[in-house]
């Protein structure tokens, strides 16, 4: 099972843009990747997901290296509620065995206002 | 729509108890996962359900155990409590059980063994 790295935490300022980034070198090809927020004393919410191209919601943008060994979750101008730990995923195809969600320990982002 | 239902949201249990948890998934959802997030151990997979069957399992004790109904509703059911197995259980549901499907949590339950 492949696993992410993220920064412990990472703080931004309201209304500036955050890159929030994750490693993922072990990554196979038909990996895809899953980003997520939790915010305090909620369960996890979808944020984006994406498998080679850069994908981008309403919510944020995800920005996916050439070789997939790292990606970027990208809020664009974060506001207080974006506060939360945001946690990068790996989720294989469902005919592999194995294929559930490893959360790991996420970026606790701060935002300042 | 109705999001992911889980029920009870709280629930005080003495150590050697048994407990069963269930989760509403959203309807027309097929597929419900079940996690474990104490504070030392962050988030971790428990199980996943697809269509009545058992996908996959994390690395819990077999006193862990689960199951889900024809309706998709979901049960999961700890025996032999432990103080360790005091933690928020979370369930998610998606669409179906595929490598780009998204889930949705529901509010958890909080589970406390004295």
């Amino acid at each position: 099972d492949a696993k992410t790295t993220q920064p412990n935490s990472m703080e931004s300022n309201e209304e500036e843009p955050v890159h929030l980034p994750c490693n993922h070198s072990t990554i196979s090809g038909t990996d895809y990747i899953h980003w997520y927020r939790q915010l305090p004393s909620q369960g996890p919410e979808y944020v984006i997901h994406g498998l080679t191209s850069n994908v981008n919601n309403r919510m944020a943008s995800l920005a996916i290296a050439e070789d997939r060994k790292s990606s970027t979750l990208i809020l664009h101008r974060a506001t207080l509620r974006d506060a939360a730990v945001y946690y990068c995923i790996l989720r294989a195809p469902a005919s592999n065995t194995g294929n559930q969600f490893y959360f790991g320990t996420g970026t606790s982002l701060t935002v300042i206002p | 729509k109705a999001g992911v239902t889980q029920t009870p949201r709280y629930l005080i249990k003495t150590r050697g108890q048994q407990v069963t948890l269930s989760c509403s998934p959203i309807s027309g959802h097929r597929s419900v996962s079940w996690y474990q997030q104490t504070p030392g151990q962050g988030l971790q997979f428990l199980f996943e359900y697809f269509s009545e069957t058992q996908r996959n399992k994390g690395n819990f004790p077999g006193r862990f155990s689960g199951r889900q109904f024809s309706n998709s509703r979901s049960e999961m059911n700890v025996s032999t409590l432990e103080l360790g197995d005091s933690a928020l259980y979370l369930c998610a549901s998606s669409l179906v059980l595929a490598g780009d499907s998204e889930q949705y949590f529901g509010p958890g339950t909080r589970l406390t063994v004295t």
